[in-house]
């Protein structure tokens, strides 16, 4: 079945560098995507990946997926308090392009200053 | 441009009594979609429409929820009658669809359902 894990909870020092891993199980996604969520507020889409892709840089975000080992992490680099929220993994699962976004449960990111 | 936009954005209830949310999304998104997501989960698709046709809603627990999207524009998801469980927060979301994008989806603020 489709199925996204990750880990509940991660705390970094500002400015240090967070990564927030996820693991899927489909195999057929096509695009694996990170959304932040802040409190009260609707999802944000952060950046995406094309399967075909290993590593993906925008800004101080990197995207690294490990397709074999189904393994996706997100990595932000000189982590800013404003960066506390949780952060949603999600993969396009079997449904490929229809729109269907599996999520795991989300990582909630601290940032102490 | 204004986002998706849902109201309310709190609502608070008796087990048992009726609700419904409202979704209106980006001004020529032709797929909107409603989540449910759970106090620390992620979100769950729940109904996927492509303009007013219901092309995914494998998802929706039809003995009480539905949802409408008459003229393809704005949505309205609906729970008769409500239970405890039903406590969580609703996202409508919407998109430009079309095939071989990457097809993302921007996510209104939610509605928060309590159900006492």
């Amino acid at each position: 079945g489709e199925d996204v894990e990750q880990s509940l909870f991660l705390s970094v020092r500002e400015g240090d560098s967070s990564v927030i891993n996820c693991t899927y199980t489909d195999s057929s996604s096509t695009y694996l995507y990170w959304y932040k969520q802040e409190p009260g507020a609707g999802l944000q889409l952060l950046t995406y990946i094309f399967s075909n892709m290993d590593m993906k840089q925008d800004q101080r975000l990197t995207v690294l997926l490990n397709k074999k080992d189904k393994h996706l992490s997100l990595r932000i680099a000189d982590t800013q308090t404003g960066d506390s929220a949780i952060y949603f993994c999600a993969e396009s699962g079997r449904s490929g392009n229809t729109g269907k976004l599996i999520f795991g449960q989300g990582t909630t990111l601290q940032v102490k200053p | 441009e204004a986002g998706v936009v849902q109201s309310p954005r709190y609502k608070i209830i008796e087990k048992k009594q009726p609700v419904a949310f409202w979704c209106n999304p980006i001004s020529g998104h032709n797929t909107l979609y409603w989540y449910l997501q759970n106090l620390g989960q992620g979100p769950e698709l729940l109904i996927r429409y492509e303009n007013e046709e219901a092309v995914d809603d494998s998802q929706l627990p039809k003995d009480r929820f539905s949802a409408e999207r008459l003229k393809g524009v704005d949505s309205t998801l609906k729970i008769q009658p409500a239970e405890l469980g039903d406590s969580a927060v609703y996202l409508c979301a919407s998109s430009g669809g079309g095939q071989g994008a990457y097809n993302e989806q921007f996510f209104g603020p939610g509605t928060r359902l309590t159900v006492l």
